[in-house]
């Protein structure tokens, strides 16, 4: 079973340029999450997708963050402009929506620098 | 709001040495929780989980979890660590509708040889 996708796997940018990330989920998994993980802290839920309606994106700094998941598979998030405390690693996760543990499979991860 | 303490940001362990990371969480409802693993150079996986029947959770690996209710407690236990444990463990609960999660900060195991 093929899991999730990410890219790119690293990228470096100057504050206030412009970034995209792109997560392909597993098959099948209509759940899909964004987090964000700053170096020394836990995963942090940026949005969650079901399907392609946001479930949940209280998290998620509206005024430079975007996300979404045309056609309920993959999504893209964006930040526009870039702050130096967005470098982080993004994380991508989807899990079975009839699952009832919630399990989450996680993707490798893009890492932000932000210059 | 649900929450997850994880008390021990950094342990370190010689081989054969007992493990046990401690994780609290606060949510007033029914929980699932989470041990998630981050090896060195690798991705987010699942060590092991609890969402109903024996509070005894074993997973991969050798590790088990125990949740006492009473406690909102969640620890994870490995009687005999080795090398390649050496790792970043992360507990996290999912409480309430739409399987969201909150993660602990984390702990890194290190294990010497």
């Amino acid at each position: 079973e093929a899991g999730v996708a990410q890219s790119p796997r690293y990228k470096i940018i100057e504050k206030r340029q412009s970034v995209a990330f792109w997560c392909n989920p597993i098959s099948g998994h209509a759940t899909l999450y964004w987090y964000q993980q700053i170096l020394g802290q836990g995963p942090k839920l940026l949005i969650q997708f079901q399907n392609n309606g946001v479930v949940d994106d209280s998290q998620l700094p509206k005024d430079r963050f975007s996300a979404e998941r045309l056609k309920g598979v993959d999504s893209t998030l964006k930040i526009q402009p870039a702050k130096l405390e967005d470098s982080a690693v993004y994380l991508c996760a989807s899990s079975e929506t009839r699952s009832v543990t919630g399990e989450q499979f996680f993707g490798p991860g893009t890492r932000l620098t932000v210059l | 709001a649900q929450s997850v303490s994880q008390h021990n940001h950094h342990v370190i362990l010689s081989e054969a040495a007992s493990l046990e990371l401690g994780c609290n969480y606060s949510y007033g409802g029914t929980v699932n929780l989470f041990w998630y693993v981050q090896y060195p150079g690798q991705h987010l996986q699942l060590l092991l989980k609890y969402f109903s029947g024996d509070p005894l959770v074993k997973g991969i690996k050798g590790f088990e979890a125990e949740f006492i209710k009473s406690k909102f407690s969640f620890n994870l236990r490995k009687p005999s660590v080795q090398w390649s444990d050496t790792a970043e463990y992360f507990c996290a609960v999912n409480g309430g509708g739409y399987q969201k999660v909150t993660f602990g900060i984390g702990t890194k195991l290190q294990v010497i040889p």
